[in-house]
């Protein structure tokens, strides 16, 4: 069964440098997500993307985070300059297509980052 | 705006009791999707349960069973019989059709559920 992979699993970076977080949708999807959770929290919203655009961003997603799809497989999310209050597990999601409610969103298994 | 209200922060079953998790939501919109994701210790988001607001039929799939009231504005997961590989966080999450294309999921602050021997 197709999935989504993530990434690493694990990075560990030092404050204010940048990462960059991958993912591999699965292939025929169209619509692609990040989301977070800190440690102990709830899973939330940063960003969609479709059709080499954003989509739709959260609060969260400010100046310092960043998107991109840089090859047609491949879909990324950078941190510019890291925080440690950016720590936590990032989730890639995407779904096949929007043809409202008819869809799941199918999650990688999230790379955790962890800021020093 | 939407949101989604899971009360119950950690529940303990001995296994083989039934168990109740709660979520009830809130939007104005009239057409919405409700979901319910399970996330075990080893931390991915494992999809269970979609359903639109415009059917409210309970849905039973084996040991799970989902109960969904829009007089209420809930949408709670029952398991029967609970296992210890039941234990897990369960999420409850909303999806507004008027958002942008993007069908964002808001997620309640989960249910952390442990099924002891």
């Amino acid at each position: 069964e197709p999935e989504v992979t993530q990434t690493p699993s694990h990075q560990v970076t030092q404050m204010g440098q940048e990462v960059i977080l991958r993912c591999v949708p699965i292939s025929n999807h169209l619509y692609f997500y990040w989301y977070r959770q800190i440690l102990g929290q709830k899973v939330e919203f940063l960003v969609s993307f479709y059709n080499n655009e954003i989509s739709e961003k959260s609060e969260i997603f400010d100046d310092q985070f960043s998107v991109e799809r840089p090859d047609g497989s491949n879909f990324t999310l950078k941190i510019r300059s890291t925080k440690l209050e950016d720590s936590a597990m990032y989730f890639c999601a995407s779904s096949e297509v929007i043809d409202r409610g008819e869809y799941e969103q199918y999650f990688g298994p999230g790379t955790r980052l962890t800021v020093t | 705006a939407q949101k989604v209200t899971q009360a119950q922060t950690e529940i303990s079953v001995v296994e083989k009791e039934d168990v109740t998790l709660d979520c009830v939501y809130e939007t104005r919109d009239t057409t919405y999707y409700l979901f319910w994701y399970k996330q075990p210790p080893s931390g991915e988001l494992v999809f269970l349960i979609r359903r639109n607001s415009f059917d409210e039929q309970n849905e039973i799939s084996g040991r799970y069973s989902w109960n969904f009231q829009k007089s209420t504005s809930s949408f709670n997961f029952t398991i029967t019989a609970s296992q210890v590989v039941d234990s897990a966080v369960y999420f409850c999450a909303l999806s507004e059709a008027s958002t942008p294309v993007s069908e964002k999921l808001v997620f309640g602050k989960g249910t952390k559920l442990t099924v002891n021997p």
